[in-house]
């Protein structure tokens, strides 16, 4: 089952604060993110395991709640180089790692 | 640059012909994957090899066949394919095995299928 992330697009001023949503129905093992620009590879920005983590990456951090099945992924003062297509892959207990659709994030200076 | 290096960048072909695309990395990964990337929808993981063996197959038509020669190269064999193939697909890398580790990605092969 994809996770769902929510929201699908969002469009932010320069400094403005983001939050990204994935969900899942299923429970999970792992959540990994990753950032897309256009016409470029997926570029890793962090995975998050079972038990509770948060992590922390320059700007932008993410949560892990696994009880809740959903992680959230944090862009705090946002830079014009945080747009793209960010892409959560959540992993089950067959190891299976799933995307989501993405979120399409547009910064305007 | 991610250290996986994809070509050609963009390929455009017709239902009848046979086309292959390459993926490379010299990351020393022992992992290696194909994806399909469609506009509007999720990533799609079409085939994974460890170790040079095929572990997965994620229910792909026969008209995509992959080959992986060595842990540093991935292929993958296009013929007769339909227009609703066209796709960006990726090829990413990742070591160890398992999927709680980071995975590099080309930047993939923009096909279109006429």
């Amino acid at each position: 089952q994809q996770p769902v992330q929510s929201p699908q697009a969002v469009i932010l001023r320069e400094g403005e604060d983001a939050v990204i949503n994935c969900s899942s129905s299923k429970a999970l093992y792992s959540v990994h993110w990753y950032r897309q620009k256009h016409g470029e590879a997926p570029v890793f920005l962090m995975i998050l395991l079972k038990g509770g983590e948060q992590k922390g990456h320059d700007k932008i951090s993410a949560s892990f709640n696994e009880k809740k099945q959903q992680s959230s992924l944090y862009l705090t003062a946002s830079q014009l180089s945080y747009s793209g297509t960010y892409f959560c892959g959540t992993e089950d207990s067959n190891y299976q790692l799933i995307w989501g659709a993405g979120t399409k994030l547009i910064i305007k200076p | 640059e991610t250290g996986v290096t994809q070509t050609p960048r963009h390929l455009v072909m017709g239902m009848t012909n046979k086309k292959s695309l390459k993926c490379e990395q010299h990351l020393g990964h022992n992992a290696m994957y194909w994806y399909k990337q469609s506009a509007k929808k999720p990533l799609e993981l079409m085939f994974v090899y460890n170790f040079k063996e095929q572990t997965e197959n994620n229910s792909v038509p026969s008209r995509f066949s992959p080959e992986c020669p060595n842990s540093s190269h991935l292929f993958l064999h296009l013929h007769t394919l339909q227009p609703e193939d066209s796709a960006l697909y990726l090829c990413a890398s990742s070591q160890p095995t398992g999927v709680r580790t980071e995975a590099f990605f080309g930047q993939g092969t923009r096909l279109t299928v006429v």
